[in-house]
């Protein structure tokens, strides 16, 4: 059982836009930076947002990220094939004193 | 360019130590990054299992607390987890990564390094 909730699937057709929501609390999300990773089949994670809606070097704008109160959502517009991916996202939590993520969510492109 | 490379064995008996080495290139381990262990069990979600900070204090995850050790070896510019008593429960990916504290974000990660627990 996750601290942070996600959906564990979403799809939509190539070319439009999903979001993945994760769900946490006060201790974590509500006073936290969330980030966000993309995990393709057989390969480590790679941040795909920091600190809540930051990309990093060579993530395109299609992706995006926003919060809000206990709550934070990932956003991607103009899907592509290679978007197919498990999407986690991640944040420190004061009552464990530790870093939390939540369920994994498996994004496929129809 | 900073690179995160795990290694270890792959097997290892039930009842014994878990031993695996991150090797950093390209940054010091010494700044002020939090150089992390995080784990995965194949076709499940991430475990956030500790980190070491400049050098010292290292910190982990309350649920495997007692068994984890986390150490530094700053003249070879890596850092080691020591995983004891461990069963099948512990087979996973294991990642090495860095750490920004506060930003609490993971980048870059090691490419990882699956341990089966198995007699």
């Amino acid at each position: 059982q996750s601290v942070l909730t996600q959906p564990p699937s979403v799809s939509a057709a190539p070319g439009q836009k999903v979001t993945i929501s994760c769900s946490g609390s006060s201790s974590n999300i509500g006073s936290h930076y969330v980030s966000w990773y993309q995990q393709l089949s057989g390969t480590a994670p790679k941040l795909l947002i920091y600190e809540n809606n930051e990309r990093p070097s060579g993530i395109p704008d299609r992706f995006s990220g926003s919060k809000s109160g206990t709550s934070a959502t990932l956003g991607i517009t103009g899907l592509q094939t290679g978007d197919e991916a498990d999407y986690y996202c991640g944040t420190w939590d004061s009552s464990l004193s530790g870093v939390v993520f939540g369920g994994g969510t498996k994004l496929t492109v129809l | 360019q900073v690179q995160l490379q795990e290694s270890g064995p792959g097997l290892v008996k039930p009842s014994e130590t878990l031993s695996l080495t991150c090797t950093v290139s390209g940054y010091s381990i010494s700044s002020d990054y939090s150089w992390d262990w995080i784990r995965q069990p194949p076709g499940k979600g991430l475990e956030w299992i500790g980190n070491i900070f400049r050098g010292a204090n290292p910190y982990c995850n309350p649920s495997l607390r007692s068994r984890v050790t986390i150490s530094v070896d700053a003249s070879k510019n890596q850092f080691s987890l020591r995983l004891n008593s461990v069963t099948a429960a512990d087979t996973a990916f294991y990642y090495c990564a860095r750490r920004l504290p506060g930003g609490d974000w993971f980048d870059p990660w090691g490419q990882g390094t699956l341990v089966t627990v198995s007699s």
